[in-house]
């Protein structure tokens, strides 16, 4: 099965840019979507299909992805951004669906 | 508005069998791209994927844990159940139920709406 790896943890001051990363050999053929959990909550979709914002998601998060390695970016990283963040890689099938470990962001 | 809600017992003895309810509503599991996903989550660590359910009846299940698990759906009720035998404290988790809908997440398989958690404890 296929594994994604995360930076466990990521610390920024606020108004600076946050980068997680992901990478895994599934990423070659899947999306990834990108998870916000914050401490005692539900996981949030971010970004999903790589690069898409759902709707009422804060401009300052975006995906890119260069080869088998996604990237959430957080452009002006505000306090309440602090929280741990997921990556997923999936299909339209639900033959090999994979989380990354996490990351933890400190603002 | 969508929601989903887990239900089940919050302790479980070693062996026995787990078994949980997603009950959802504002879609429906019978049209076309619907899926709705269990993952789990133990205490202080990263979410795992389960099982899904598709509106075509396909299931899927994570690969490990198939002769365990088992997940199937009621559409007229709007639940899905996820069943898991032979529990052990390992499987001391937080169980969530998610929803696809392949349409809107353009074939990603990403989850879109999540429900609060079903924490289950599995001890003697």
């Amino acid at each position: 099965s296929y594994e994604l790896t995360q930076t466990p943890s990521v610390s920024v001051s606020p108004g600076q840019t946050a980068r997680i990363t992901c990478s895994g050999g599934a990423l070659a053929t899947q999306s990834a979507s990108w998870y916000q959990q914050k401490p005692g909550q539900a996981p949030v979709v971010v970004i999903y299909k790589d690069n898409e914002r759902p709707s009422g998601i804060p401009e300052r998060f975006s995906g890119s992805i260069s080869g088998t390695t996604v990237t959430l970016t957080i452009s002006g990283v505000q306090a309440e951004d602090e929280a741990d963040y997921y990556c997923h890689s999936g299909d339209s099938t639900g033959s090999s669906v994979t989380f990354g470990g996490g990351t933890k962001l400190t603002v | 508005q969508v929601t989903l809600r887990e239900s089940g017992p919050a302790l479980v003895r070693p062996t026995q069998t787990l078994r949980l309810t997603c009950t959802f509503s504002g879609f429906s599991l019978s049209i076309s791209g619907m899926c709705v996903s269990w993952i789990r989550q133990p205490p202080g660590k990263a979410l795992e994927w389960l099982a899904r359910i598709d509106w075509d009846d396909d299931v899927y299940y994570k690969t490990s844990l198939r002769r365990r698990i088992s997940i199937s759906k009621d559409t007229a009720k709007n639940q899905v159940v996820l069943t898991m035998t032979n529990m052990d404290p390992a499987d001391t988790a937080t169980y969530y139920c998610a929803r696809t809908w392949l349409i809107s997440a353009g074939g990603s398989g990403a989850f879109d709406i999540w429900g609060q958690g079903a924490k289950v404890t599995v001890s003697s």
